[in-house]
């Protein structure tokens, strides 16, 4: 079945950078994008970028152009989002989640990130 | 990008009542709509995709519509389970957007 398993809390400090993983199984991981998107507390949901396993090829929100990074491991069918100079408006739980024909059917459990000094 | 607004952002209905959510872009997106269900603590749940088709395993009281610029999602007969927030999402361009959400609460 599939599954997608995120690492868990991180607390930075401002300034800082952080890096979520997002381990998949139960699919073909260099068969589809997968996407990350955050909620910040009692907000809505906010996309941020995708990449392709594939090929390694992203695209990003232009909010975390030059500030996010995603990349992938394929040989542990894992894929990475690495957001830097990172401030207090960036605590949020941040999901990985798997596109199907355009749509995010599986997505991780999130991971909480929390910026404070 | 592509604007999604939501209405209304909140709402109170009872167990039973149909309840409809609109989705309204700010360009013409084809039927490249989806709507998520998200509880408390949750992932959000994917309901519909491409405006209208049902995802495996979700209830047939939900039925989704709409095409260009305007989308409805409608529960029919409002169950317990179905309190929670909804999102409406496009993916006609490369950069998704979602829109800001609709909280069903409880009358």
């Amino acid at each position: 079945q599939v599954h997608l398993e995120q690492s868990g809390t991180e607390v930075k400090k401002p300034g800082a950078s952080v890096k979520v993983s997002c381990k998949t199984s139960g699919f073909t991981f260099t068969g589809y994008y997968i996407h990350w998107v955050r909620q910040a507390p009692g907000q809505g949901l906010e996309w941020m970028g995708r990449i392709h396993p594939h090929s390694g090829g992203t695209n990003y929100a232009e909010k975390f152009e030059g500030r996010v990074s995603m990349t992938r491991d394929t040989s542990i069918n894992t894929a990475y989002m690495e957001l830097s100079s990172l401030r207090s408006d960036d605590t949020a739980i941040y999901f990985c989640a798997r596109d199907d024909n355009t749509a995010a059917a599986f997505w991780g459990q999130g991971t909480l990130v929390t910026v404070s000094s | 990008d592509i604007q999604l607004t939501q209405s209304p952002s909140s709402l109170s209905a009872s167990v039973g009542d149909r309840v409809t959510i609109t989705c309204r872009a700010s360009q013409n997106i084809l039927t490249y709509l989806n709507w998520y269900q998200q509880k408390p603590g949750r992932a959000p749940d994917l309901l519909i995709y491409d405006s209208s088709s049902l995802q495996s395993g979700v209830p047939s009281r939900f039925s989704g519509s709409g095409s260009g610029t305007d989308f409805n999602l409608t529960i029919n007969t409002l169950e317990s389970e179905d309190f929670a927030t909804y999102y409406c999402q496009q993916s006609y361009t490369t950069r998704w957007t979602f829109g800001q959400g609709t909280k069903v609460e409880i009358k």
